[in-house]
């Protein structure tokens, strides 16, 4: 069965620094794989996606992850990130065949002044 | 385009009762899902309707249930409220030939039950 694994629940890190939120998968069949943020007091938007090609994917905000088959992970990045990044990044994956969303718990992105 | 709407944002129950939520999918969109947030739980998937048919379906219990109706618009309900129903309920809708993941999410009923 697929899962995912965002192995930070909260990240910290300082205004203007890089900032990486790992995520892994399993699955024994080809997936999609998505990112999506909530800002507070908002519900969900997809940030990006990688459904085939270039393994490096760019998205809104400045966001880029990059898709790592051998290693099964979709980790997200920023080189600087501001104050309005605060907020909780999801990373979630569906089979090729199913469209259905599995998600990650989530990591919060804290933005310290 | 408006975007999905939920309403109400917020509702405060009491155990055992029962609580009708409904969700307005962007215009065109004919797939609605249901997700249950909370702190300990994260995301959970409850259940998918496509043409007024539910297509997949969570590990809920029958206490929660969902209808869709002609015009896409959906409803979830929850018979039987208890405290660890206490959550943000989010909707999102999805074009019916849309990508993976593809999803549009309205911002969410909080749901608190006391």
């Amino acid at each position: 069965a697929q899962s995912v694994t965002q192995l930070d629940s909260q990240v910290p890190v300082f205004e203007e620094a890089p900032v990486e939120l790992r995520c892994n998968y399993s699955s024994s069949v080809s997936v999609y794989l998505f990112w999506y943020v909530q800002y507070p007091n908002q519900g969900l938007q997809l940030l990006l996606k990688y459904l085939s090609g270039s393994t490096l994917v760019k998205g809104i905000n400045g966001f880029e992850a990059e898709f790592n088959k051998s290693q099964t992970s979709f980790h997200l990045r920023k080189p600087s990130v501001h104050i309005s990044d605060t907020a909780e990044y999801f990373c979630a994956v569906s089979e090729h065949s199913n469209y259905q969303l599995i998600w990650g718990a989530g990591t919060k992105l804290i933005i310290k002044p | 385009k408006a975007g999905v709407t939920q309403t109400p944002r917020y509702l405060i129950k009491t155990r055992g009762q029962q609580v009708t939520l409904s969700c307005s999918p962007i215009s065109g969109h004919r797939s609605v899902s249901w997700y249950q947030q909370t702190p300990g739980q994260g995301l959970q998937f409850l259940f998918e309707y496509f043409s007024e048919t539910q297509r997949n379906k969570g590990n809920f219990p029958g206490r929660f249930s969902g209808r869709q109706f002609s015009n896409s618009r959906s409803e979830m309900n929850v018979s039987t409220l208890e405290l660890g129903d206490s959550a943000l309920y989010l909707c999102a809708s999805s074009l019916p030939a849309g990508g993976p993941g593809e999803q549009y999410f309205g911002p969410g009923t909080r749901l608190t039950v006391t």
